[in-house]
């Protein structure tokens, strides 16, 4: 097992354009999260999975954000109509149980760049 | 709902002196608390973490913190730091569902 992979490791795109990112957690994780880190903060929830359903979304996770995990394994990220305050690095993590036991699993991240 | 303060954005010391990171939290309920460490344009590595029991917490890369319950502290602590401990440092509470994060201490470690 090799942890939790992201893909891309950095994206660069366009104002108004849509971007995807990829996350693929460890495979006996059935729970799945996503969050975002601007620079000098802290990593900030956005939702997350237990198994294929959708849990919880913050509301920071706004109608342009759409997040999927198909079939309970890997999960996606989609911005529609990017824009400049979508600059920040994405984090994927992934858990065995409840986050209280267990804690997180992270990805290296994908960084998002907006120009 | 839960949070979490680190009152220091930026610590400097120097190799193999003490370090100790201060993390402060406020939760309803029995806290369920973690640190995290990131070097630059990684994730982040769980360092260590604290459910209950012994209130001293041992972690990986000669860590350690200890929980107050008094003082809504948990506290990061390294007897001697070395120049790859250099990285963000987050404190972070977690419940069921999810984990909150603070805003991270900065650490520069000088020769």
């Amino acid at each position: 097992d090799t942890g939790v992979s992201q893909d891309p490791r950095h994206k660069i795109t366009k104002r108004g354009q849509n971007v995807t990112f990829r996350c693929d957690p460890i495979s006996e994780h059935n729970r799945l999260y996503w969050y975002r880190q601007t620079l000098g903060q802290g990593p900030e929830f956005l939702t997350y999975f237990q198994n294929e359903a959708q849990l919880e979304k913050s509301r920071l996770l706004s109608d342009r954000f759409s997040a999927e995990r198909p079939k309970g394994s890997f999960s996606t990220l989609e911005i529609q109509r990017t824009e400049q305050g979508d600059s920040a690095m994405y984090l994927c993590a992934s858990s065995l149980g409840t986050v209280s036991f267990y804690g997180y699993t992270f990805g290296s991240g994908t960084r998002l760049t907006v120009v | 709902a839960q949070s979490v303060t680190q009152p220091d954005i930026h610590i400097t010391v120097s190799e193999g002196a003490s370090l100790e990171l201060r993390c402060n939290y406020s939760y309803g309920a029995t806290p369920y608390l973690f640190w995290y460490v990131q070097s630059p344009g990684q994730g982040l590595q769980l360092l260590l973490k604290y459910f209950s029991g012994d209130t001293l917490v041992q972690g990986i890369k000669g860590f350690e913190a200890e929980f107050k319950r008094s003082q809504s502290s948990f506290n990061l602590r390294k007897p001697s730091v070395h120049w790859s401990d250099a990285a963000e440092y987050f404190c972070a509470v977690g419940a069921n569902n999810d984990m909150r994060f603070g805003a991270g201490t900065r650490l520069t470690v000088k020769p």
